[in-house]
C-alpha cells in the first residue's frame, strides 16, 4: 500500500520556473526522501529529511517538512529541461522499508 | 566505485514460464531492497535482504521468493509467470538496513506474453 501521495501527479512548466511538489502520508515516520526517475531507469537519491527537522536544501532543491500535517514539499528552484522526470517521496516509519508514493511527472519546456 | 548492477535489463517471458533475476550491490553495501514498479501500482517493495536473511517482505504471493548470497549479492525469482507480472524490477542498496539513502540499479524490465 502506498503511504507517500503525491500531487500534483503531472506538473508542466517553463524552462527558469519554480516547480513545487507535495507529498502527504498517513502515518508517523522516521524520515522522508525524495527521489527522482528519469523515464524507465533506476531512482536516484535527491534528498532525506529526519522527522525532527523542517527545512533542508541541496543547491536548487529545499525540501520542507511538516510532521502535523503528515506532508512535505519538494521545491525545485530555476528549472531546467534536464529537470525533467518523474518525483518521487519515500516514507521511512520505525522498522519498515521505504514507502514509495506514485509520483509527480515534471516537464521542463525549454 | 561501481554502481548497483542488474541483469539482465531486458527479458521477455510467456505465461507459466519462471524467471530470475539478479542484483550485484555497492561494493561494502549490505542491504539489497527490491522493488516492482508498474504504471498501475507505482512502486511496490517486494523484500529486504540483510546480510542473507530476508528483513522484510511485501504483499507478494508465494510465486515472488528471492536470497541473498555471502557476498551481498541476491536474487529474485518469479515461478509461473502472469501477464500482471509484467514490470520493471528494480533494485536497491544500501549501508544498513532499509531506513537511509537507496542506491537503485537501472531495473530489470519483464514482459511476459
Amino acid at each position: 500500500s502506498q503511504q507517500g501521495e503525491e500531487d500534483p501527479q503531472a506538473l508542466s512548466i517553463q524552462e527558469g520556473e519554480n516547480a513545487t511538489m507535495n507529498c502527504s502520508y498517513k502515518t508517523s515516520i522516521n524520515n522522508l526522501q525524495w527521489y527522482r526517475q528519469n523515464s524507465g531507469r533506476g531512482l536516484v537519491h535527491l534528498i532525506l529529511i529526519r522527522s525532527n527537522e523542517r527545512e533542508k536544501h541541496s543547491g536548487r532543491l529545499r525540501v520542507t517538512l511538516d510532521t502535523s500535517k503528515k506532508s512535505s514539499s519538494l521545491l525545485i528552484t530555476a528549472s531546467r529541461a534536464a529537470d525533467t522526470a518523474s518525483y518521487f517521496c519515500a516514507t521511512v516509519a520505525r522498522n519498515t522499508p521505504l514507502v514509495f508514493g506514485k509520483g509527480t511527472r515534471l516537464s521542463v519546456i525549454a | 566505485k561501481a554502481g548497483v548492477t542488474q541483469t539482465p535489463r531486458y527479458l521477455i517471458k510467456t505465461r507459466g514460464q519462471q524467471v530470475t533475476l539478479s542484483c550485484s550491490p555497492i561494493s561494502g553495501h549490505r542491504s539489497v531492497s527490491w522493488y516492482q514498479q508498474t504504471p498501475g501500482q507505482g512502486l511496490q517493495f517486494l523484500f529486504e535482504y540483510f546480510s542473507e536473511t530476508q528483513r522484510n517482505k511485501g504483499n507478494f504471493p508465494g510465486r515472488f521468493s528471492g536470497r541473498q548470497f555471502s557476498n551481498s549479492r541476491s536474487e529474485m525469482n518469479v515461478s509461473t509467470l502472469e501477464l500482471g507480472d509484467s514490470a520493471l524490477y528494480l533494485c536497491a542498496s544500501s549501508w544498513t538496513q532499509n531506513t537511509g539513502e537507496l542506491f537503485f540499479g537501472e531495473g530489470s524490465r519483464l514482459t511476459v506474453l
